[in-house]
């Protein structure tokens, strides 16, 4: 089956640290762009992140910039987002997505995971 | 830095009836344009891409038009299960993939 699943999502002091996993199947994941998007409660999309399909290039919003470092493991078809110097605004729902044609750098998400919360509360 | 505007915020329509939602771009974006559809409690759902090409699977109710700054998506004739939020997205110029706030369309 084709499908991204997230985890790694739970409560967390602000300061502190998380790391969230995304382990894709069904698709040839190591030839994908892959990003971060959160959703805080009640709020709209917002992009957080995006690798290239060998991990070699990363870019990220500049909200997160500094803080958070996107990484994967094309063998474990996995991509991770270490989040540190984590603040209460962080407080979201954490979705990985997929772009929607092999290669492409500028494309659309037509694949996403259900999503994992992350809670920056003390 | 390019700002997407999405109108209405909320749109009130009876099923059957038709919806178009608008989304305007400060900047040409081109044809870099998405639309996505979200359910409370579901992960965004792509439904156009490349400003007018359905996304596989997406019933032919669902169009999109528009290049450059002005873009719209139109439901033909709204069935139970399109009332949810709509969002649109551009993926060409800074910030990346920025979405636009999203438009509801909730039953009337």
């Amino acid at each position: 089956e084709v499908q991204l699943v997230e985890s790694g999502g739970g409560l967390v002091q602000p300061g502190g640290s998380l790391r969230l996993s995304c382990v894709a199947s069904g698709i040839t994941f190591s030839r994908y762009w892959m990003h971060w998007v959160r959703q805080a409660p009640g709020k709209g999309l917002v992009w957080v992140s995006r690798i290239n399909p060998d991990g070699s290039s990363t870019n990220y919003a500049d909200s997160v910039k500094g803080r958070f470092t996107i990484s994967r493991d094309n063998v474990k078809n996995t991509v991770n987002l270490q989040m540190s110097s984590l603040r209460a605004e962080d407080t979201a729902v954490y979705y990985c997505a997929r772009v929607q044609r092999q290669l492409m750098i500028l494309d659309a998400f037509d694949l996403w995971g259900q999503g994992t919360m992350v809670t920056v509360s003390s | 830095e390019i700002v997407l505007t999405q109108s209405p915020g909320t749109l009130s329509l009876s099923p059957g009836e038709r919806a178009t939602l608008s989304c305007r771009a400060s900047q040409s974006v081109s044809s870099y344009f998405a639309w996505y559809q979200q359910k409370p409690g579901q992960a965004p759902r792509l439904l156009i891409y490349g400003a007018s090409n359905r996304a596989t699977g997406i019933p032919d109710r669902f169009s999109g038009s528009g290049s450059g700054t002005d873009f719209t998506l139109t439901i033909s004739r709204l069935e139970p299960e399109d009332f949810a939020v709509y969002y649109c997205q551009q993926y060409v110029s800074s910030p990346l993939f920025a979405f636009g706030p999203g438009t509801k369309v909730e039953i009337k």
